[in-house]
């Protein structure tokens, strides 16, 4: 089955305690993407990757980072995570950057005490 | 799409009826635009989409107009049905933009028995 995977789909952390949600897609996507979801904001890009060691800043990077380095998986840090990082996360992947659905994940419930 | 702050607007519905979905897109040079859907504890999921090209396009149960005049796209959805019930985001993109997606807020739509 197609599918976007993320890892964990809950998780309750605190300020500064390094985290990294996983996520992984099987359809050989070549772009992938993640986004934050917050009420009434509808979803921002934090970060996108056109291809493996290909990596840019979306809407909203401050406070995170991606990596790369295998077409399938891109794995969100946030290496010291602050109570308004506290949101909705989603993976994202698409054929190509470009007029192309977008595939998501199921998304990731993080909160930051 | 444009933003409306933190409360989502709502639409409700009789089931059986049929529902229609607005949106206000911010820029002309936009020439794709989705219509996502997402469920309750889900995570977006690609419903339609359209092209600047076209005014009208049609799925199952689903018609996408697209009125570049005035800049906006509505989602029409015949015969509501319970598993309709979700919120439902435009997003538009243009090559301009290195096809970067700009999202609505978001409509939710309730399903009344």
């Amino acid at each position: 089955e197609a599918q976007v995977t993320q890892n964990p789909r809950y998780l309750i952390t605190v300020t500064g305690k390094k985290l990294t949600v996983t996520c992984s897609q099987n359809m050989n996507h070549e772009y992938m993407s993640w986004y934050r979801q917050d009420p009434g904001l509808g979803l921002r890009q934090i970060y996108y990757s056109m291809n493996v060691e290909v990596t840019d800043k979306g809407d909203v990077p401050e406070g995170y980072k991606v990596s790369r380095k295998e077409k399938r998986n891109f794995p969100l840090i946030l290496e010291s995570p602050s109570p308004n990082q506290t949101s909705l996360y989603f993976c994202a992947s698409s054929l190509s950057r470009g007029p192309y659905e977008q595939y998501f994940g199921p998304g990731t419930r993080l909160t930051v005490t | 799409g444009e933003s409306v702050g933190l409360h989502l607007p709502t639409l409700s519905v009789q089931e059986g009826d049929n529902s229609i979905i607005n949106c206000a897109y911010s820029n002309s040079a936009s020439d794709y635009f989705i219509w996502y859907k997402q469920e309750s504890g889900k995570g977006p999921q690609f419903i339609i989409d359209i092209r600047s090209n076209m005014d009208k396009r049609q799925g199952q149960r689903v018609t996408v107009l697209l009125n570049k005049t005035v800049k906006h796209l509505s989602l029409q959805i015949a015969a509501t049905q319970p598993g309709d019930s979700a919120v439902y985001f435009c997003a538009e993109t243009s090559m301009d933009s290195n096809y970067q997606l700009i999202w609505g807020a978001g409509t939710k739509l309730i399903i009344k028995p």
